[in-house]
């Protein structure tokens, strides 16, 4: 069962470059998200997305883009890496969109910002 | 807005002793409350959730937690800790907001077990 996948593990990253992190989950999920996780911050959410071609901003969106094309892919952009988008990046995805689901996340992606 | 507080960074405790982990959240209407573990290097897994119902919730490996309204706390217990415990543990809290919920994390609390 692969779950949540999210390539690459570890990336760095020059300021102003841009990349892609790549997050697919192969379980069918309507609801996916994307998560940043800083020391002594918890995990604060970025954008998410209720369906195929359907997206909405989180508490921290600036920075980021995201699209959905597929119910199984869910890709985020740095449009312009700066130092301070230094950090560990999850996805998640979830059954349904409703309250009382299960998140499912991937192992994560870490990345670094110079 | 709905918010966590997950009291301290970090709790060291011995093996075979209580783990408590404390959890508060902020809240006008019920909510739906979780705890994640995460262990190094990994992604966040579900140890248990509160939904309705039963307001003491047992959850994977050994640990479970009580709802208790009154308070607005969802503290995470366990008899007698093991060496893998050892992890980072997320409290979180969501509400069904209508179209869409949000799933909100507290800070989270490093757990130690010593020999």
């Amino acid at each position: 069962n692969a779950g949540v996948t999210q390539t690459p593990k570890f990336q760095v990253l020059k300021t102003g470059q841009s990349m892609t992190l790549q997050c697919a989950q192969d379980m069918n999920h309507e609801y996916m998200s994307w998560y940043r996780q800083d020391p002594g911050m918890g995990l604060r959410l970025i954008h998410y997305s209720v369906g195929a071609g359907i997206t909405d901003q989180g508490e921290v969106p600036n920075g980021y883009n995201v699209s959905r094309s597929t119910t199984e892919d869910f890709p985020l952009r740095l449009l312009s890496a700066a130092p301070s988008q230094t950090s560990v990046y999850f996805c998640a995805s979830s059954w349904q969109r409703e309250a009382n689901t299960e998140a499912f996340f991937g192992q994560g992606t870490r990345l670094t910002v110079v | 807005a709905q918010s966590v507080t997950q009291l301290g960074s970090h709790v060291s405790v011995s093996e075979g002793a209580l783990v408590l982990l404390r959890c508060n959240y902020s809240s006008s209407v019920p909510p739906y409350l979780f705890w994640y573990v995460q262990y190094p290097n990994q992604g966040l897994q579900l140890l248990l959730k509160y939904t309705t119902g039963a307001t003491l919730v047992k959850g994977i490996n050994g640990f479970e937690a009580e709802f208790k309204k009154s308070e607005t706390s969802f503290h995470l217990t366990k008899p007698s800790a093991h060496m893998s415990d050892a992890a980072e543990y997320f409290c979180a809290v969501s509400y069904s907001t209508g179209a869409n919920s949000k799933l909100t994390f507290g800070k989270g609390i490093t757990l130690s077990v010593r020999p």
